[in-house]
């Protein structure tokens, strides 16, 4: 079926690196661009990144730009998440999502999500 | 960007409806058709339950519809029923073609 799996969670110190893998199965990986979206405890979601297709291009929300990279390998069909100087405040659940559907070629709806890898920041 | 801005809860009784709005601005729902609604029970991943304001994925429920005028998108459920309890998401692309999430809403089914 179609399935995306996160690994790689942990707990970390502060200013530290850590790197998220997203496994997908079931469906075409390298046609679909893939996002990372992120939940703290108790609180609502926040879009991470996003990564096009084929890897040309890729997005940020601003407080993970220049500290999160997002890669891909779709000979691998996997998704990558390579976080450093990491902060308190990063400390979430982190989702990868498939994106699809769309009205505009630059815009997806999250179809197909993860089951989660935790993530937490100590200082 | 701050946050899409949404009810932090709702609720209703069986078989009723409700409806939750999600408040955006000119910069985001206001200016484009690319909004979208999750459903995330507890201690689970989100679900997509509708997307480009007003479609449903293959699976979800037409008592499930979504709906935009301005920047306020709506969600709306009829029918309610006791597994409807969870929380909600609005999504919507933003001018700087990024997507912003609402701050969720809670539903009670009472």
């Amino acid at each position: 079926q179609v399935q995306l799996v996160e690994s790689g969670g942990a707990v970390v110190q502060s200013g530290r690196s850590l790197r998220l893998s997203c496994a997908a199965s079931g469906f075409n990986f390298g046609g679909y661009g893939i996002h990372w979206v992120r939940q703290a405890p108790g609180k609502g979601l926040e879009w991470v990144a996003h990564i096009w297709y084929d890897g040309s291009d890729d997005s940020y929300t601003d407080s993970v730009k220049g500290r999160f990279t997002i890669s891909r390998d779709n000979s691998r069909n996997t998704l990558y998440l390579e976080m450093t100087s990491l902060r308190a405040d990063d400390t979430a659940v982190y989702y990868c999502a498939r994106g699809n559907y769309g009205n505009y070629a630059w815009s997806d709806a999250f179809d197909v999500w993860g089951q989660g890898t935790m993530v937490t920041v100590t200082s | 960007q701050s946050a899409l801005t949404q009810p932090a809860s709702v609720s209703g009784s069986p078989g009723q409806s409700i409806t939750i709005s999600c408040t955006g601005t000119s910069s985001d729902i206001g200016v484009y058709d690319a909004v979208s609604w999750y459903q995330q029970h507890p201690g689970k991943a989100p679900k997509l339950m509708i997307y480009d304001v007003n479609n449903r994925p293959s699976g979800v429920s037409n008592r499930f519809s979504g709906s935009k005028s301005g920047n306020t998108a709506s969600l709306t459920i009829s029918g309610l029923q006791a597994e409807d309890e969870a929380d909600y998401y609005c999504s919507s692309y933003t001018t700087t073609r990024t997507p912003l999430f609402g701050g969720g809403t809670k539903l009670t089914v009472l």
